[in-house]
């Protein structure tokens, strides 16, 4: 079946650090790819998104890179701030419909000044 | 724009009472919204559909009468946890679409701020 692992978290990193939360993923056919941010006591916001193999997806600063040979949407940052503190959720899409989404568990990034 | 609001944000109940929890666009109407939830260091789990003005189309393993769902109009929808149990405590979060022809619908998918429901 379809489904997201990601790291677990929480991810703890002083400020400029380089981000890594690596996502892997298991389907059948071709999903789009996506990363959603939730801030605290907020809902979750689309941050970036791939809808086939080797595209990149960037926001803010984030990256993303469809891989479909290792199955994996990584996310990276070069140097995270103290407001990029959030839960990530790795998630995908299947069935050519935008609510069939599949998360995964979510990681805590906490990033200390 | 495009906020999507729950409420409550926290909601403490006694085993076998029922609980309403509410979903509202803001700024949008939405014609399907979403209903998910998520268990300590589990995935969001998509519940249901919901559709304006239909019955919500639940997903397998879900039980319709015990999480009753309405969307009676375009930036409302409520999810009621009947006869609510210790195993219902959880995280419901929901997200909206927004209506054909209108600016919130990009085809992407806006979230509420989660509702977290605690059954003693």
């Amino acid at each position: 079946g379809n489904s997201v692992t990601q790291m677990e978290g929480p991810v703890t990193l002083s400020e400029e650090a380089f981000l890594t939360i690596n996502c892997t993923y298991t389907a059948t056919g071709y999903p789009s790819l996506f990363w959603y941010v939730q801030y605290p006591g907020e809902g979750l916001q689309l941050l970036l998104k791939a809808t086939k193999a080797d595209d990149k997806g960037s926001n803010k600063g984030f990256e993303a890179t469809y891989r479909k040979e290792t199955t994996s949407f990584h996310l990276e940052k070069g140097s995270v701030q103290v407001s990029d503190s959030a839960v990530y959720f790795c998630a995908l899409n299947y069935g050519g419909a935008t609510n069939k989404l599949i998360f995964g568990t979510g990681t805590l990034l906490a990033v200390q000044p | 724009g495009a906020v999507v609001s729950q409420h409550p944000s926290r909601v403490i109940c006694k085993s076998g009472t029922s609980v309403k929890i509410e979903c509202r666009s803001l700024d949008f109407q939405a014609t399907t919204m979403f209903w998910y939830r998520q268990f300590p260091k589990q995935s969001l789990m998509l519940m249901a559909t919901s559709n304006e003005g239909s019955k919500a189309t639940y997903e397998q393993g879900v039980e319709k009468d015990k999480f009753l769902i309405n969307h009676a109009s375009l930036t409302l929808s409520t999810l009621t946890v009947t006869s609510a149990h210790p195993e219902d405590s959880s995280f419901y979060i929901c997200s909206a679409r927004g209506a054909r022809g209108t600016s919130a619908n990009t085809g992407e998918l806006f979230f509420g701020e989660g509702s977290r429901l605690t059954v003693l």
